[in-house]
């Protein structure tokens, strides 16, 4: 069956430490990717977005993801995080053809100081 | 002002009321998507419209109306809400299609008692 997986329903992590929160789908062709991100209270923003080239993509707030079509995962990472950081994070995938988007079923972050 | 505003920002109704929940924007987007979050479940597509005069059902739309009264405003009712309908409910906006990314609302939060 086609869908999107964020295998981490809650992470916890330190202040400065790095982050990685995961993402598969599984897709006949690659689709187009996303994440967004949830503050308490708020819509969802958009971090980043991948439909092809440079499998490695910048976003706002410091946030990179890279695409391996081997593994057909599309993991968000950032270097050093932040207390504004923790938020609920969604990985999103817009199949080719596709008229909206599918949403995973997200990752809460928390940081600790 | 946002660009994609939902009202009310909260309410409880009793079972078995009619609800509306209105979305408008400022984007000049011609696609408007209602959209349901469940803890633990993401978000699911109740219905889409690409534009007023089309009109098309998502994963979720048993139970859920919508209209599209113009290609500002997009609104979404249970004509008669159930408890399992409490959710938090998203409305957004794309250009032309999902591969551009989704414009989110702050959402709508209800509760039916």
């Amino acid at each position: 069956a086609q869908s999107v997986t964020q295998p981490d329903i809650h992470i916890t992590v330190s202040e400065g430490a790095s982050l990685e929160l995961r993402c598969n789908y599984s897709y006949g062709a690659t689709p187009y990717l996303f994440w967004y991100v949830q503050s308490p209270g708020q819509g969802l923003q958009l971090l980043l977005k991948y439909f092809s080239g440079d499998t490695l993509v910048q976003g706002i707030k410091g946030f990179e993801a890279e695409f391996k079509r081997s593994q057909s995962s599309f993991n968000l990472r950032k270097p050093s995080v932040h207390w504004s950081d923790a938020a609920e994070y969604f990985c999103a995938v817009a199949p080719s053809g596709a008229n909206n988007l599918f949403f995973g079923t997200g990752t809460r972050l928390t940081v600790i100081p | 002002d946002a660009d994609v505003t939902q009202t009310p920002r909260n309410r409880i109704t009793k079972t078995g009321k009619r609800i509306m929940l209105e979305c408008s924007q400022t984007k000049g987007h011609d696609r408007m998507y209602w959209y349901r979050q469940d803890p633990g479940l993401g978000l699911q597509l109740i219905y889409y419209s690409f534009d007023v005069k089309d009109i098309n059902k998502g994963e979720i739309s048993d139970g859920y109306s919508v209209s599209r009264q113009a290609q500002a405003k997009f609104s979404l009712s249970l004509e008669s809400a159930i408890p399992n309908q409490t959710a938090l409910y998203f409305c957004a906006t794309s250009a032309r299609g999902p591969s551009y990314g989704y414009t989110f609302g702050s959402g709508t939060r209800l509760t039916v008692v």
